[in-house]
């Protein structure tokens, strides 16, 4: 089945810069790949997701890139603000199973 | 997306007691499924709820432990049983909206 790594694990950058965290997955068959913020004590929310007939989405300040023949896909969040800081998950899809996420990035925005 | 309703929102419990936790949502989908989030963990699929069929569980998960219920395409609950200290976690009901996936509220479980 889909396997998925999320890297890195934590992530402190000052407000203003940019971040970065990256994904890959083990099935070729996978063709969705949501990704979800998750605030402390809440519910994770999808914020930007991309099909693997799309290169890269761009939403804002919030983008998504996908290299299907590497199998990997990431995030990025530029000009970074407190309200960034949260736990990040990516997943990934068949759309055929149920998603498979990473372990999660905690990315703390300094002030 | 689907407005998704989950409760209680959180419980103590003894252990050796069982809670169910319910989950409506405010338009019919076919599937619903159920999530563990383990404190400062991802989330790990419980199963597949499935209006008019048993549900699919994942591996790790019985559904002695893990019964579900789906009697309509709005509705499930999940019902936590025979308690331990162990099964303290989020539970996160979530309904596919074409391919990703939307959450409930979560039920914060603390058994004691």
């Amino acid at each position: 089945g889909e396997n998925v790594e999320q890297h890195p694990s934590t992530l402190s950058v000052q407000e203003g810069d940019s971040a970065v965290i990256k994904c890959t997955y083990s099935d070729s068959a996978s063709n969705y790949f949501p990704w979800y913020k998750q605030e402390l004590g809440k519910r994770p929310q999808l914020i930007i997701d991309i099909r693997s007939n799309v290169g890269e989405k761009k939403d804002q300040r919030i983008a998504v890139t996908l290299n299907k023949t590497a199998k990997h896909f990431s995030l990025h969040i530029t000009e970074t603000q407190p309200e960034d800081s949260a736990v990040y998950f990516c997943a990934a899809t068949t759309g055929n199973t149920p998603l498979v996420f990473g372990k999660g990035t905690r990315l703390s925005v300094i002030a | 997306s689907a407005v998704i309703s989950q409760k209680p929102s959180r419980d103590i419990c003894q252990r050796g007691t069982s809670l169910t936790i319910q989950c409506q949502v405010d338009s019919q989908v076919t599937m619903m499924f159920w999530y563990r989030q383990q404190p400062g963990q991802s989330l790990t699929l419980i199963a597949t709820a499935n209006q008019g069929s048993e549900a699919t569980y994942e591996s790790g998960f019985v559904i002695d432990k893990f019964p579900i219920s789906r009697p309509n395409l709005t509705f499930s609950t999940l019902t936590v049983s025979n308690m331990s200290p162990e099964d303290s976690s989020i539970y996160l009901c979530s309904v596919d909206g074409q391919g990703s996936a939307f959450f409930g509220q979560g039920t914060r479980l603390t058994v004691v």
